[in-house]
């Protein structure tokens, strides 16, 4: 089976980093999505790795471990704007085209 | 904005009433996606087209019908719903489906209430 875990909820302060986890169990491996999705809105592509390592992209950060079946979102110099909730997923590794499966979402709140 | 539209974005249905969900993008792309965003769980893919064929029934029951005329038109069409189909239906397009690793772009969702 194939199952994906990460904390339900966080919260930071403004300006500081958070950093949210995110573990994988899948029969292969095709790669990580992280989605933001602000409340009453759309997931929004934040970043894809496929490869260990860290991707930088601004203030957001994604890392992936495969050996380990573990990636983290870092968000740093947090704005109010990034309460959000931030959402993993990976391929259906030998499902059909375009299955992504989901993990419930981390839901980050940032206080002043 | 990220290219996909949705309508209606509210709709409250008794469980006998039929309506239907539409999506459009307008992101030339050839794949398109229907989930369901449920209160404390995971996003769940319901249906799959791709080049307008459908490619992917994950298991929905049949009081959900999708519908895919063109590439860029999504319609899902609903009739003798239960109170548990109150959910967020979201609409994602991707610039085609043969590849899982397709970067998805989602609508703003229809917030779905049955009575």
């Amino acid at each position: 089976g194939q199952n994906i875990d990460q904390p339900t909820e966080m919260t930071a302060t403004e300006g500081a980093i958070v950093q949210i986890n995110c573990t994988y169990q899948t029969s292969g491996f095709n790669g990580l999505f992280w989605y933001q999705q602000h409340a009453g809105e759309a997931p929004t592509f934040l970043s894809y790795n496929v490869l260990d390592g860290l991707e930088e992209k601004g203030r957001f950060s994604s890392f992936l471990s495969r050996s380990k079946g573990y990636s983290y979102l870092l968000l740093k110099e947090l704005q109010m704007k990034d309460s959000a909730s931030y959402l993993c997923a990976v391929p259906n590794y030998g499902g059909s085209q375009g299955n992504l499966i989901f993990g419930k979402g981390t839901k980050l709140s940032v206080k002043p | 904005e990220t290219g996909v539209t949705q309508t209606p974005r509210h709709l409250v249905m008794g469980m006998t009433n039929k309506k239907s969900l539409k999506c459009e993008q307008h992101l030339g792309h050839n794949a398109m996606y229907w989930y369901k965003q449920s209160a404390k769980k995971p996003l769940e893919l319901m249906f799959v087209y791709n080049f307008k064929e459908q490619t992917e029934n994950n298991s929905v029951p049949s009081r959900f019908s999708p519908e895919c005329p063109n590439s860029s038109h999504l319609f899902l069409h609903l009739h003798t719903l239960q109170p548990e189909d109150s959910a967020l239906y979201l609409c994602a397009s991707s610039q085609d489906g043969r590849g899982s690793t397709d970067t998805q772009y989602f609508g703003p969702g229809t917030r779905l209430t049955v009575l």
